[in-house]
This record gives structure tokens, sequence and C-alpha cells, in this order.
């Protein structure tokens, strides 16, 4: 079992739809959350994070985390095609080691 | 605040040479990360400094790599021996206590073995 496991995708949504990107982790120990956005022939930069069960708003972005469950997701609202890219799920279980998913592919078409 | 800084951007290698791969992290980060990336995949975790000290290096991690820190400013990751499967991007990243667990990038090295 991966410890970070995102879909693959590609996740494609209409100019102006929201787009809804979902992980799961496997260890409970786990404290920290993130969502990287990287796009093509770049390298990965910060848009959330998340340390607490719920709901963080950020403009467009939306990230829900349910430790119970395991579960982390982005949610990118009015989507426009410049959030087309990869986006990496990325967990910390509080040493400063932080695991990557293999990444969710979004194209929002115009 | 300029960035984290790798060096070079693109090395072609064959394979047995050895490689040497430089990051100056942003300045005053404590914290330096190496990762390895292939197409279409997530950022492969290599290892990580808080200073000068190598606090953790992946089991999967080969004995031909190794990575330095010496006074807890730039770092080296050098690969001994290089093999095709070592073609990757090498992306080296840093952090420190104002940031939580936040990572900021370098832009890269990408390395191709032939």
């Amino acid at each position: 079992q991966k410890e970070v496991e995102q879909n693959s995708g590609p996740l494609s949504v209409p100019e102006g739809a929201i787009a809804s990107l979902n992980c799961t982790y496997s260890d409970r120990g786990s404290q920290s959350f993130f969502w990287y956005r990287q796009y093509s022939g770049k390298s990965p930069e910060l848009i959330m994070s998340i340390y607490s069960n719920g709901d963080k708003e950020d403009g467009r972005f939306t990230a829900q985390l349910n430790k119970a469950s395991q579960y982390v997701s982005l949610l990118i609202r009015d989507s426009q095609p410049s959030d087309s890219a990869t986006y990496l799920c990325a967990v910390s279980t509080g040493g400063f080691k932080t695991i990557f998913g293999a990444g969710t592919r979004l194209f929002v078409k115009a | 605040d300029t960035g984290v800084s790798q060096n070079p951007r693109h090395k072609i290698t064959k394979r047995g040479q050895n490689v040497t791969f430089r990051c100056d992290p942003i300045s005053e980060h404590n914290r330096l990360y190496w990762y390895r990336q292939t197409l279409g995949q997530g950022p492969e975790f290599l290892t990580y400094f808080q200073n000068e000290a190598q606090l953790e290096k992946s089991r999967l991690l080969s004995d031909r790599f190794s990575a330095e820190r010496p006074k807890g400013s730039f770092s080296t990751l050098e690969i001994q021996r290089t093999e095709q499967g070592d073609s990757a991007m090498y992306l080296c990243a840093s952090g420190d206590w104002r940031g939580g667990e936040k990572l900021f990038f370098g832009s890269g090295t990408q390395l191709s073995v032939l």
C-alpha cells in the first residue's frame, strides 16, 4: 500500500465548474497535510496546508481533512484554464519528512 | 529571498560515470530536502538535513547516492556509477520553523544517463 494515494486522472472539468481532488494516506500518525500545484516542466509550489479536521478556505481553494477516514481533499471553485496542472497531495508525520502522492492531472476546458 | 537555486539545470552523462548536483537553499532555511521525480510520478523522498545534520535517508536509496551539507548552507548530492534507472529530475527543497513544514522547491536538475 502506497503511503499517499491519489487518482492519477486526468480529471477534466469545464471552465467555471468545481474541481474536486482526493487523497488518502496510510499513516494515522500524520499531522500535516499539503496540496502542491505543479505545472508541466515546473517545480511543485505550495497552494494549501491544513492541520486539523474540517475545511480551510483560501480564495477559490478549499482543503478538507478527515483524519478518522485518513482522507484529504481539495476543491477548486470557478475553475480556470490556468488551473490546469498536476495537483500533488503531501503528508508529513511531524518529523519533517514529507511524502508525496503521484498527483492528479487536472484539465480545465475553456 | 532569492529562492532555492539548483545547478546544473541539465546533466547528461554516460552510464558508470559519477555526477554531483548542488543546491543553495533560501538563506536562513535550516532544513534542506532532496527528492527525485520521474515522469508521471510525485516527488520521491531521498534525504533531508536540519542544519548540517543528515536526519533521514530513504531506505530505498542505493549506497551509490550520498548527500552532504557542510556548514549547514548549500548541499551536494552525488551519484556514483550512474545507471540508466537514475535518469530523473532531482529536486531540492528548503524550509524553516517559520513556515512549519512547508517546502519551497528549486527548479531541479534533470539527469539523463545514456
